[in-house]
């Protein structure tokens, strides 16, 4: 069974600049995560979907991210513009049963 | 609200040695409970999970933990350490379909 695929692996941009995530969850899988994990930090969750529509998003910083899922199967996490502050490793989850969450190998950003 | 608190930020054993991971919780009722590992550069994996069964649970790669609720603890063992279980150890807690990690245990294991 493939796992959860994410892309780039690593990614380098300015301040201000826009950058976007792609993750493709587990075949079959309703529920997929996006997580922001700073170096040193737990990762926390940033937004929930469940299919394509929004369970949770109260983490998100609204004013310069967003994500979506177009026909609840990939979706895309993006920053416009970045700060300094959201360099982190950003991991994507998905899911059948709500606690048992499968892992991307996430997306190494570094803001400068 | 629902949290967990990782007594150690970094442990080092020797290879062979047992192993312990602290973890706390704060939760207002019986908790869903999770120990997940994170080698370098690859994703997050589930060890082992604490679902109100047995309060000893069993995972992989040898690795166990229990639920101890009067002292609102699941730390995570091995009896004997091996130089691939050096890693980064998160003890999580599950509530409201989501879940709290905490901050981590960076496992060293010396040869």
């Amino acid at each position: 069974e493939a796992g959860v695929a994410q892309s780039p692996r690593y990614k380098i941009i300015e301040k201000r600049q826009s950058v976007a995530f792609w993750c493709n969850p587990i075949s079959g899988h309703a529920t997929l995560y996006w997580y922001q994990q700073i170096l040193g930090q737990g990762p926390k969750l940033l937004i929930q979907f469940q299919n394509n529509g929004v369970v949770d998003d109260s983490q998100l910083p609204k004013d310069r991210f967003s994500a979506e899922r177009l026909k609840g199967v990939d979706s895309t996490l993006k920053i416009q513009p970045a700060k300094l502050e959201d360099s982190a490793v950003y991991l994507c989850a998905s899911s059948l049963s709500p606690y048992e969450q499968y892992f991307g190998p996430g997306t190494r950003l570094t803001v400068t | 609200a629902q949290s967990v608190t990782q007594l150690d930020s970094h442990v080092s054993v020797s290879e062979g040695t047992p192993v312990l991971l602290r973890c706390n919780y704060s939760s207002s009722y019986s908790p869903s409970l999770f120990w997940y590992v994170q080698h370098p550069n690859k994703g997050l994996q589930l060890l082992l999970k604490y679902t109100s069964a047995a309060t000893l649970v069993k995972g992989i790669n040898g690795f166990e933990a229990e639920f101890k609720k009067s002292e609102t603890s699941f730390h995570l063992t091995k009896p004997s350490a091996h130089m691939s279980d050096a890693a980064e150890y998160f003890c999580v807690v599950g509530s409201a379909r989501q879940l709290t990690f905490g901050s981590g245990t960076q496992l060293t294991v010396l040869p």
